[in-house]
């Protein structure tokens, strides 16, 4: 089974600054990994998703992360945020045998300021 | 419509009341899918179903959780007896592939209240 730990619960940021947003996983087999987003009053929404191929995938609204398999990590980055990007982002994990269900982790609090 | 449609949006039930909430896939999804989240947790997989199939309910906390889904399309998650450890956030996801999980796309959730 997997389990996918954020290192970071709250991040403050100010606007167009750089933001990094931790997320380390175990699993013993391979893994699709993926980073949502929830915006305030609204469902999850899929930023980006790693399922195989080139390690460093680039997702919507500017947002890249980096599959890295010897440390176990996918971490979600922008280089210039902006106050609309204040929302809570989840990093999530699935197994190619159960592919249909997803192993989240505990979210973390993005607060942009201007 | 063009999401998943999640209602009620809020519900406050009584200790040991039941309850039912339901979800609208987007139109055609074969795969849907019931998360809860608790406070300042991710959400937590309940179940699945492909088109009126239920794969897989291992996730659901106990036998007094239900879900349907009798004609492949809305589904209804029901509680009975409510707990007070049954409140969270219940999330409702659909997806048009079959078992890949690729996207899925969530409602905003039904947000129950066990009092």
């Amino acid at each position: 089974a997997q389990s996918v730990t954020q290192l970071d619960s709250q991040v403050p940021v100010f606007e167009e600054a750089p933001v990094e947003l931790r997320c380390n996983y175990s699993s013993s087999v391979s893994v699709y990994l993926f980073w949502y987003v929830q915006y305030p009053n609204q469902g999850l929404q899929l930023l980006l998703k790693y399922l195989s191929g080139s390690t460093l995938v680039k997702g919507i609204n500017g947002f890249e992360a980096e599959f890295n398999k010897s440390q176990t990590s996918f971490h979600l980055r922008k280089p210039s945020v902006h106050i609309s990007d204040t929302a809570e982002y989840f990093c999530a994990v699935s197994e190619p045998g159960d592919d249909y269900k997803l192993s989240f982790g505990a979210g973390t609090t993005v607060t942009v300021r201007a | 419509g063009a999401g998943v449609s999640q209602s009620p949006r809020y519900k406050v039930a009584k200790r040991g009341q039941d309850v039912a909430l339901r979800c609208d896939p987007i139109s055609g999804h074969v795969s849907l899918f019931w998360y809860q989240q608790a406070l300042g947790q991710g959400p937590e997989f309940l179940t699945y179903f492909q088109n009126e199939a239920q794969l897989d309910k291992s996730g659901l906390p106990s036998d007094r959780f239900f879900a349907e889904r009798p004609e492949g399309s809305v589904s209804t998650l029901k509680i009975q007896r409510t707990q007070q450890e049954d409140s969270a956030v219940y999330l409702c996801a659909s997806s048009s592939m079959g078992r890949t999980n690729t996207e899925a796309f969530f409602g905003q959730g039904t947000r129950l209240t066990v009092v």
